[in-house]
């Protein structure tokens, strides 16, 4: 099974600041077969990021994905209140497995 | 639009049975597969099972294997989760997500979540 390790497991930035999240997984992950999910508070988890960089329908530009192999990173270029949430990656190449989390927290 | 409808809050006694449920609509039914996931208070996202609606085929997760079932009835476009035997452990939020057959484990639509609580 892939192990995928988040971090950091907080992290706390002023509106506008621009937020970088890491997912490294314990081998590579096929096809770049990576996704990223928001959960808000009180939600449940929303597609964001999937083939490693490509948004989802109806996903703010502002938000953005890299990586191959092993590593992998989402940006918030300009973070937004409204982004506080939990961010899990996921990968789905090999059966599928997801981190476990970094929370966005708004200053 | 796409829109997955789960069943309401739960609160069932250790050993009770259950079967939550999963309606979508928005699109055709057999076409995508259902995936049920666990997030335990304050946790992540577990992936339990998922099936084909098309042909019921399942896979459940190591983790769930015998403690879980994953079923669905075509003709009214909804899927279930059931448990014979419920513990306390068993309390948690369960999402149902949507996935293309072509890329099973991507999520593209999720459910609201039905909030299930054991106590006795």
């Amino acid at each position: 099974e892939i192990v995928l390790t988040q971090s950091p497991g907080t992290l706390s930035l002023s509106p506008g600041e621009r937020a970088t999240l890491s997912c490294r997984a314990s081998q590579s992950v096929s096809g770049s077969h990576l996704a990223w999910y928001q959960q808000k508070p009180g939600q449940a988890p929303r597609l964001l990021i999937y083939g490693a960089s490509s948004r989802a329908t109806g996903i703010p530009d502002r938000f953005s994905g890299s990586g191959s192999g092993t590593d992998f990173t989402l940006t918030i270029s300009r973070l937004e209140p409204e982004d506080l949430a939990v961010y899990y990656c996921q990968q789905y190449g090999s059966s599928q497995t997801f981190g476990h989390g970094t929370k966005v927290e708004i200053k | 639009e796409v829109q997955l409808v789960q069943s309401g809050a739960e609160v069932k006694k250790p050993g009770e049975s259950l079967r939550i449920s999963c309606k979508v609509s928005g699109y055709s039914f057999t076409n995508y597969w259902i995936t049920w996931v666990r997030q335990m208070p304050g946790k992540g996202l577990e992936w339990m099972a998922r099936i084909d609606p098309s042909d019921s085929y399942t896979h459940y997760s190591p983790s769930f294997q015998g403690h879980v079932t994953i079923s669905t009835d075509k003709s009214i476009d909804t899927a279930y989760l059931q448990w014979n035997s419920l513990k306390a452990s068993d309390t948690a939020m369960y999402y149902c997500a949507r996935s293309d057959e072509t890329l099973i484990g991507l999520f593209d639509y999720w459910g609201q979540g039905t909030l299930v609580t054991v106590s006795s």
